[in-house]
């Protein structure tokens, strides 16, 4: 299948300084990424939806001023914390579609960030 | 917000039974997905079955789908100790993906 990856698998930083987390689909073009968030023992709470060469749409909820997205290739999505706070603490996942008619997405590994 | 719900949140079986979760959502999908997820590890695709599908196979797994009670299963024959992992199901609208609470299965040895 496609695989997806994503960088890095774990991260640790200071509040108030900003986090990037890269999402690349390896062998295959996306126009779309998605980008998920999961708190412990909790399922995935869609954040944003990433658009190729437009830009992202937000969940409720979600602040785009905090949580910036950038998708400026057909393989690379940017999510980026801002301004990072331990509740910003989770594990961030992103997936793609092959944009294909049959929506199979595949998932990169997650990020695991924690903000001390 | 999640749509689906899934039973039960956590189950503890022994090698070689099977184990059988369920999944129920809310509004019109295009298909139902499968996914499991180990501790602290992104999401593995098990299964895929369309709207007009209302059984799938593929190796030990078997998922349903009752478009009527909007509803799908999925069912783990002669499950492992390697099959320990949450599995979560995830409807698909349109290009979104909304995923249900997850079960957490336990497969003692």
């Amino acid at each position: 299948g496609a695989v997806v990856s994503q960088h890095p698998s774990w991260v640790i930083c200071k509040s108030g300084t900003s986090v990037k987390i890269e999402c690349r689909s390896l062998d295959f073009q996306a126009t779309t990424m998605f980008w998920y968030r999961q708190f412990p023992k909790q399922s995935l709470m869609l954040m944003a939806t990433s658009n190729e060469g437009s830009k992202a749409t937000y969940e409720q909820g979600v602040e785009k001023d905090k949580f910036l997205i950038n998708h400026a290739s057909l393989t690379l999505s940017t999510l980026t914390v801002t301004s990072a706070h331990p509740e910003d603490s989770s594990f961030y996942i992103c997936s793609a579609d092959e944009d294909s008619l049959v929506a199979e997405a595949f998932f990169g590994q997650g990020t695991r960030l924690t903000v001390v | 917000s999640q749509q689906g719900e899934e039973d039960p949140q956590a189950l503890s079986i022994q090698e070689g039974e099977n184990a059988t979760m369920n999944c129920s959502y809310k509004t019109s999908i295009n298909n139902l997905q499968w996914y499991r997820q180990n501790s602290g590890r992104g999401l593995v695709h098990l299964i895929l079955i369309r709207s007009n599908e209302r059984e799938k196979h593929s190796g030990r797994l078997r998922v349903t789908l009752d478009t009527s009670k909007k509803s799908s299963s999925l069912l783990i024959t002669a499950s492992r100790a390697a099959d320990t992992a949450s599995y979560f199901c995830a409807t698909t609208s349109g290009s979104r993906l909304t995923f249900g609470e997850g079960t957490q299965l336990t497969v003692n040895p």
